[in-house]
């Protein structure tokens, strides 16, 4: 099984500001099969970016995704106040694992 | 626009069973891939299982393997989640998720969560 680490754990920052967050693969994610999920609470999770780098269906371009192998990233820019929430990672390339997280708070 | 609605939020006594439905609309089930995505309070999210109906495929995380029985009914575009022997361990919100991005290789599917369900919350206490 492919487990995913996510850091930082929490990331405390301000509107404007541009977050990095970080998604590391026990082994090599095949296909860059690799994606991002945005969850608030009380919400079910929406998907942000698939195949490593690109965006899903109406998510704003300040959210990017990048990274191959093991080695992966989420870019938002710059902050917007709905953005503040947790971020899962998840790989699909060997069956699927979610990463425990990053929580984006203010 | 894909929707997924689940049933509602169960009760049940350890030992028991439990079945949550998924009803899409706005897509067919035949041809995109549905997991099940389970989340204990306060906890991060947990893979349980899937179904790929147009190959026939169906997985299951190996924490679930004995016990998760995942379906579905085309007839009426639902899919199904039970679960068995169900523990205080297995409280948590159930999502449904689908996928509609898929990728066969080797007789393997893969693929993303694009629309989800807004999940179903089941208690297991005495």
């Amino acid at each position: 099984e492919i487990v995913l680490t996510q850091s930082p754990g929490t990331l405390s920052l301000s509107p404007g500001e541009r977050a990095t967050l970080s998604c590391r693969a026990s082994q090599s994610v095949s296909g860059s099969y690799l994606a991002w999920y945005q969850q608030k609470p009380g919400q079910a999770p929406r998907l942000l970016i698939y195949g490593a780098s690109s965006r899903a269906t109406g998510i704003p371009d300040r959210f990017s995704g990048s990274g191959s192998g093991t080695d992966f990233t989420l870019t938002i820019s710059r902050l917007e106040p709905e953005d503040f929430a947790v971020y899962y990672c998840q790989q699909y390339g060997s069956s699927f694992t979610f990463g425990p997280g990053t929580k984006v708070d203010i | 626009q894909v929707q997924l609605v689940q049933s509602g939020a169960e009760v049940k006594k350890p030992g028991s069973s439990v079945t949550v439905s998924c009803k899409t609309s706005g897509g067919t089930l035949d041809n995109y891939g549905v997991s099940w995505v389970r989340q204990a309070p306060g906890q991060g999210l947990e893979w349980m299982g899937g179904i790929v109906s147009i190959f026939g495929t169906t997985s299951d995380a190996q924490n679930f393997q004995d016990r998760v029985t995942i379906t579905t009914d085309e007839s009426t575009s639902t899919a199904y989640m039970e679960l068995s022997s169900l523990t205080p361990e297995d409280t948590a919100v159930y999502y449904c998720a689908m996928g509609t991005r898929i990728t066969m290789v080797r007789g393997i599917s893969h693929y993303p969560f694009d629309y989800w369900g807004q999940g179903t919350l089941v208690t297991v206490s005495s």
